[in-house]
């Protein structure tokens, strides 16, 4: 089981908009450490999206948000396309397990 | 191009030993800290190990603690694991660092991955 919550799946047609929520809590998300998301396609390296809650590294399109509050986090895709059916990570720092700790992850479908 | 590879995955007989190994290339590696995460088959993202730039400060996940040793020279990253179980069997990732002065951290390049498989 995760230290950081995520819902297993989303789902949504093309052109429409998905959240994906990231519940953690006072040891972690909720103490104060940023929130990063990583996007990840079969086979292949996971990728950085969404870095210190909300700001994103050079490439990745404005289609992708990430917004912070207490002890959750959440990353909005808009527009969504094909080519952004992956599952999607949060990840954050835990002060009690002095480590990284990921969210389950959720597999994004779009329809 | 900033680039990690990985190395050294293979099969391996529960209570074996394998040495994993993270090649930097592009980039000042002895700068920056770096981490080992593994992914089990059907599973998520698990952090398994991070060794800070000048290797002064090491920590593991508890599920490898006292089995995994991370280690780094001038030019790779290195973890040696002892005692595998069926368990440990994953994809192995190596990640670049970037440290926040706020504390914590994220991972901003990471590697595609050896395959470690531990079974009889």
């Amino acid at each position: 089981q995760s230290v950081l919550t995520q819902p297993p799946s989303v789902s949504g047609a093309p052109g429409l908009r998905v959240t994906i929520s990231c519940t953690g809590s006072s040891s972690n998300i909720g103490a104060g450490y940023d929130v990063h998301w990583y996007q990840h396609l079969p086979g292949a390296a996971p990728k950085l999206l969404i870095y210190r809650n909300n700001n994103r590294p050079s490439g990745v399109p404005d289609r992708f948000s990430g917004s912070k509050s207490g002890t959750s986090a959440s990353l909005a895709i808009t527009g969504l396309r094909a080519e952004d059916e992956a599952d999607y990570y949060c990840q954050s720092y835990d002060r009690r397990l002095s480590g990284s700790i990921f969210g389950g992850g959720t597999k994004l479908t779009v329809l | 191009e900033v680039q990690l590879v990985e190395s050294g995955g293979g099969l391996v007989k529960p209570g074996g030993s394998l040495r994993l190994s993270c090649e930097a290339s592009e980039f000042s590696f002895s700068s920056y800290g770096m981490d080992w995460v593994r992914q089990a088959p059907g599973k998520g993202l698990e952090w398994v190990s991070g060794i800070s730039a000048s290797s002064s400060f090491i920590n593991y996940a508890d599920s490898v603690k006292g089995r995994f040793t991370i280690s780094r020279d001038n030019a790779k990253l290195y973890l040696q694991m002892t005692s595998l179980r069926a368990e440990d069997t994953a994809e192995y990732y190596c990640a670049r660092v970037v440290l926040l002065t706020v504390g914590g951290y994220y991972m901003d390049v990471w590697g595609k991955g050896t395959t470690v498989t531990v079974s009889s």
